[in-house]
């Protein structure tokens, strides 16, 4: 079964400094890896997506993350924070399954930018 | 918009009352799904249905209904609800494909804020 951890609920970075958010799976099989964003009452928006190629995948808002298969980390950065990025962020993993399609989620971690 | 609307976006019910959550894609997708975000808590999916039959429930009481008349459609069925079901409901869609992987994901609406007093 696949599962997926995200280290740390909430972390604080100052405007301009680097985003880092951890994102290690358990999987069986090669996964499909995402991070989304969810901004105050809205649902969840796709940042970006690993599914097969080049490990380090860009996405949207200046966000990247690389898939490192012997870690099995999928860690999310952004070179410079903005205060727009403050949001919750889930990374999910998907493995072939027989029926569902499903993603399974992370706990989220939720960014507060400082000014 | 992201191509996945809920309605209505907010709802505050009494523990009486029966109502119903609507979910509505457009982008050609056939998997649709019903998930409940709570204060503190891990996303949890409720239902999955997969070319509008219900392919999974993960254990969900029996005062939420679900109903998937087409694939473009989804709708949550709310009775005799208890104030901790109060949360974020979120419908999602994805293109269900014959490997069983969602490569483009899930695409999620903007959800139902629902209150239960």
């Amino acid at each position: 079964a696949q599962s997926v951890t995200q280290l740390g609920s909430h972390v604080s970075v100052s405007e301009g400094a680097l985003v880092l958010l951890r994102c290690n799976y358990s999987s069986s099989v090669p996964p499909y890896l995402f991070w989304y964003v969810q901004y105050p009452n809205q649902g969840l928006q796709l940042l970006l997506k690993y599914t097969t190629g080049a490990t380090l995948v860009k996405g949207i808002n200046g966000f990247e993350a690389e898939f490192k298969k012997s870690e099995t980390s999928f860690h999310l950065t952004k070179p410079s924070a903005h205060m727009s990025d403050a949001a919750e962020y889930f990374c999910a993993v998907s493995e072939k399954e027989a029926a569902g399609n499903k993603l399974t989620f992370g706990g989220g971690t939720r960014v507060l930018v400082k000014p | 918009e992201t191509g996945v609307t809920q309605t209505p976006r907010h709802l505050v019910m009494g523990m009486t009352n029966k109502k119903s959550l609507k979910c509505e894609q457009h982008l050609g997708h056939n998997a649709m799904y019903w998930y409940k975000q709570s204060a503190k808590k891990p996303l949890e999916l409720m239902f999955v249905y997969s070319l509008e039959e219900r392919v999974e429930n993960n254990s969900v009481p029996s005062r939420f209904s679900p109903e998937c008349p087409n694939s473009s459609h989804l709708f949550l069925h709310l009775h005799t609800l208890q104030p901790e079901d109060s949360a974020l409901y979120l419908c999602a869609s994805s293109l269900y494909s014959w490997t069983g992987v969602p490569v483009d994901g899930y695409t999620f609406g903007s959800g139902t804020r629902l209150t239960v007093v």
